[in-house]
């Protein structure tokens, strides 16, 4: 089993969708959580990061993380077009090693 | 600010040679961390280095290897490479806050 699941999808939404991403994790020592998206041949940009567990919202993009449960999820409102991509989940302990899931394929269409 | 940067973006090597990957980190950040994407694995991590030290490693053969120098840049080399180590090479830069900006890679073609 993998420290950090992730769904690979694809996921196929109408624009203006609210979309949910999730990743389900083992390791109750992770601090640390990211999102990531990376276009094609691009690399991975961050787009949220949370320390132990709440809500974090940044315009149109909420992160989530419940420890308890070992999951967290991503929400994007109102999406666009623009962002379709793949949405990698990560995570870490006390450390700069990152431990990714295998990532979402989202694609969103007018 | 600039932001991470790799050279070369593209290389195609043949099996048995070696080669060397360049990561510029952003300015300010002490912190490189490398890891290899392929379609079959994903994002994995190879190594950290933090003040030209090796900080962090994860599980791959003594044949990848990497430096930092006093500029924070930092190289990893691949020796004797094999076809499964056709991937996309990232680099990433930390602050110390264990937030991590990531290249855009380098793209290894093995043959």
């Amino acid at each position: 089993q993998k420290e950090v699941e992730q769904d690979p999808g694809p996921l196929s939404v109408p624009e203006g969708a609210i979309v949910s991403l999730n990743c389900t994790y083992s390791n109750s020592a992770f601090q640390y959580f990211m999102w990531y998206r990376q276009y094609s041949r691009k690399g991975p940009e961050l787009l949220m990061y949370t320390y132990s567990s709440g809500n974090k919202e940044d315009g149109r993009f909420t992160a989530q993380v419940d420890k308890s449960s070992k999951y967290i999820s991503l929400f994007i409102r109102d999406s666009q077009p623009s962002d379709s991509a793949t949405y990698l989940c990560a995570m870490s302990e006390y450390t700069d090693k990152l431990i990714f899931g295998t990532g979402t394929r989202l694609q969103v269409f007018p | 600010k600039a932001g991470v940067t790799q050279t070369p973006r593209y290389l195609i090597k043949t099996r048995g040679q070696q080669v060397t990957l360049s990561c510029s980190p952003i300015s300010g950040h002490r912190s490189v961390s490398w890891y290899q994407q392929t379609p079959g694995q994903g994002l994995q991590f190879l190594f950290e280095y933090f003040s030209e030290t090796q900080r962090n490693k994860g599980n791959f053969p003594g044949r990848f290897s990497g430096r930092q120098f006093s500029n924070s840049r930092s190289e990893m080399n691949v020796s004797t490479l094999e076809l499964g180590d056709s991937a996309l090479y990232l680099c990433a830069s930390s602050s110390g806050e264990y937030t991590q900006y990531f290249g855009p890679g380098t793209r290894l073609t093995v043959l």
